[in-house]
């Protein structure tokens, strides 16, 4: 079973819709947790860190749900520019190593 | 300007002929690390280090080296490339190491081994 796992979509919302990522992990002893965005052919970069309180940014909110082992990305108001891959990642229990999902495509239609 | 640079940014090889990709950061980072991207994979950590002269295999480290003998440099080393090494390949840097740091990433290097 993979450490981190996500819906691969595709997700195709029209502009101004709301639309949410889901993300599972396997080890429950697993400490942190971020989105990261990869636009095509591109290196990914920080969206926003997980935070077990969950959190906001703008019009992008991240959740963290520890009893269920999973993490949400909620994005509102959608833009054309929000059009990418958005990646779940999830540091592991033990050392520095990160895992990384599949990600999961976002298209936003005019 | 911080950033993680990567060379070459392509590299089309022949199996069994060695190759180095190189990583530098230029923000004084501890952490350093390599990851592989296939299509359906995602992101698969190959090697990472914790500071000069401290190395860790990731996920998938078969068929790859590293040396970290300067903070700033991080190369990944195929000693025999093979076809099934072809892959976007990422070098990372973050501050510490600390879960909670973001990592920033190389512009990637995109290998073909023929």
């Amino acid at each position: 079973r993979k450490e981190v796992e996500q819906d691969p979509g595709p997700f195709n919302v029209p502009e101004g819709a709301t639309v949410a990522f889901n993300c599972t992990y396997s080890n429950s002893a697993s400490q942190s947790f971020f989105w990261y965005r990869q636009d095509c052919r591109k290196e990914p970069k920080l969206l926003m860190s997980v935070y077990s309180s969950g959190n906001e940014d703008g019009r992008f909110t991240a959740q963290l749900n520890r009893a269920s082992q999973y993490i949400s990305l909620l994005i509102r108001d959608s833009k054309l520019s929000d059009s990418a891959t958005y990646l779940c990642v999830g540091g592991g229990s033990t050392g520095n190593q990160f895992y990384f999902g599949t990600g999961t495509s976002l298209t936003v239609i005019p | 300007e911080a950033q993680v640079t990567q060379n070459p940014r392509y590299l089309i090889t022949v199996t069994g002929k060695k190759l180095t990709v190189t990583c530098s950061q230029n923000m004084n980072h501890e952490y350093m690390s390599w990851y592989r991207q296939d299509p359906g994979l995602g992101l698969r950590q190959i090697y990472y280090s914790m500071n000069v002269e401290v190395t860790d295999k990731g996920d998938v480290p078969e068929g790859y080296k590293v040396s970290r003998k300067e903070k700033r440099n991080f190369p990944l080393i195929l000693e025999s490339p093979s076809p099934n090494q072809t892959s976007l390949y990422f070098c990372a840097s973050t501050l510490s190491g600390s879960r909670q740091e973001t990592q920033y990433f190389g512009p990637g290097t995109r290998l073909l081994v023929l």
